[in-house]
């Protein structure tokens, strides 16, 4: 069964750092894209970082480029997402995507989440 | 602000046919494949129509997908009470070089 779950999440003052973790099981991640998409309390999806499968090319949005850094771990078949100089507006659920098939920006298989605080 | 346009809310009755609306524009829908995902109360978001128009396995096929210029459309036929959920449509921005989505849309089922 493929499957995704993340890890990692938790409180953290402003200006501090968290690592957000991936184990994917069912499949080599190394053949899917991968990503990262978050969601605010009561708010709507928010696409954060991708990671391609073929050659680990990235993609970040503009909202966290230059803080944020995604990179996947083929012999353990998990990525991270390294959170740095965390923001109030950084505080969400973030969701570990496996991409489809058809597209490197389509969200096939979704983990459950893991919640993302960010308050001091 | 979402890149991408959706009505807040739609409603229908079961059994009625309701349509949900995607706009965009020629960097985002205009050039890129349009999907659409569900998301059910207190749930993880799921992949409903991908490549514009196609159905995963396992999604009926009361759902459906189009895409005309920079906007798409979902349709859901035969409502029923459990297809009460938040609707998002998503794509690739090629000017932006992001991805993004809709605002959402909430289906309530009267």
């Amino acid at each position: 069964d493929v499957q995704v779950l993340e890890s990692g999440g938790g409180l953290v003052q402003p200006g501090g750092s968290l690592r957000l973790s991936c184990a994917a099981s069912g499949f080599p991640l190394r053949n899917s894209a991968m990503n990262w998409v978050r969601q605010a309390p009561g708010k709507g999806l928010e696409w954060v970082s991708t990671i391609s499968g073929s050659d680990g090319t990235t993609h970040y949005a503009d909202s966290v480029k230059g803080r944020f850094t995604i990179s996947r771990d083929n012999s353990r078949n998990t990525m991270n997402l390294q959170m740095n100089s965390l923001r109030v507006e950084d505080a969400a659920l973030y969701y570990c995507v496996k991409g489809h098939d058809s597209s490197f920006y389509a969200f096939d298989v979704w983990g459950q989440g893991t919640m993302v605080t960010v308050s001091s | 602000q979402s890149v991408l346009t959706q009505p807040p809310s739609a409603s229908g009755t079961p059994g009625q046919r309701v349509t949900i609306s995607c706009s965009g524009s020629n960097s985002n829908i205009g050039s890129n494949y349009v999907y659409w995902y569900q998301q059910l109360p207190g749930t993880a978001p799921k992949l409903l129509i991908y490549r514009n128009y196609q159905r995963p396995s396992g999604v009926p096929d009361r759902f459906s997908g189009s895409k005309s210029g920079t906007s798409a459309t979902l349709g859901i036929t035969g409502l029923q009470t459990g297809d009460e959920a938040d609707y998002y449509c998503g794509t690739w921005d090629s000017s932006l070089r992001a991805g993004v989505f809709g605002g959402g849309t909430k289906l309530t089922v009267l």
